[in-house]
């Protein structure tokens, strides 16, 4: 079976430039989340779906950031406009509730570069 | 306040001896999960273990064990019979939020394990 999807996997782009970061997640998994991981503040959840209903978004950074699942099989991270301090490794991960422990799989990460 | 501290920035460990990477976790919730996450250097994270709040005996995935000490809120992962290729990141995680119905996934700043020849 193919794991969590993501694209691109590298982009680089330019200051006030509009990103968008695409997830496919496991077929039949109900949970998908997105995270962001750079040196400084480590692995941050940002948000997370439960049959594509954003549940908790308390830990997208600001306003410039918003995501979507319009169906269970694809979620998008924008970040409009994008700035330097965004650059970073994002990474989508799903999981399926009916399993108990609720074990992530991560996809293999977006690394985002901001100049 | 940290939710899940891990001690140990880095760690060094001879071929085929055990390791113990530390990691302690503070919640108030009754019911939570913790994790633990391998990263090695081509970026991917890879779930390693798992153990829940409830669960009478440490988990166990091969050479991977989970120490869980809840009195004292660790979850210690120990590796037997290290390997080169266990020579990675290693994360600590806590699901908490059972009772609010909106979880919270907190990840530790993990250790970062290097297996000697």
């Amino acid at each position: 079976d193919a794991g969590v999807i993501q694209s691109p996997r590298h982009e680089v782009t330019e200051m006030g430039q509009e990103v968008t970061l695409r997830c496919k997640p496991i077929s039949g998994h109900d949970y998908l989340f997105w995270y962001r991981q750079t040196m400084m503040r480590g692995l941050e959840l940002l948000i997370y779906f439960n049959n594509n209903v954003p549940i908790d978004d308390s830990g997208m950074p600001e306003d410039r950031f918003s995501a979507k699942m319009p169906n269970a099989s694809f979620s998008t991270l924008k970040i409009q406009p994008s700035e330097p301090r965004d650059s970073a490794v994002y990474f989508c991960a799903s999981s399926w509730s009916v399993a108990g422990n609720y074990e992530q799989y991560f996809g293999p990460g977006t690394r985002l570069t901001v100049t | 306040a940290q939710k899940i501290t891990q001690t140990q920035p880095g760690m060094f460990v001879q071929e085929k001896e055990a390791v113990t990477l530390d990691c302690t976790y503070d919640t108030s919730d009754p019911s939570y999960g913790l994790f633990w996450y391998k990263q090695p250097s081509s970026g991917e994270m890879i779930f390693l273990i798992y153990q829940g709040s409830y669960d009478q005996q440490n988990a166990t995935e091969g050479r991977y064990s989970l120490n869980f000490q809840k009195a004292r809120k660790s979850a210690n992962l120990v590796i037997s019979a290290s390997q080169l290729g266990d020579s990675a990141m290693y994360f600590c995680a806590m699901r908490e939020g059972s009772t609010s119905g909106t979880y919270k996934y907190i990840f530790g700043t993990g250790t970062r394990l290097k297996v000697l020849a």
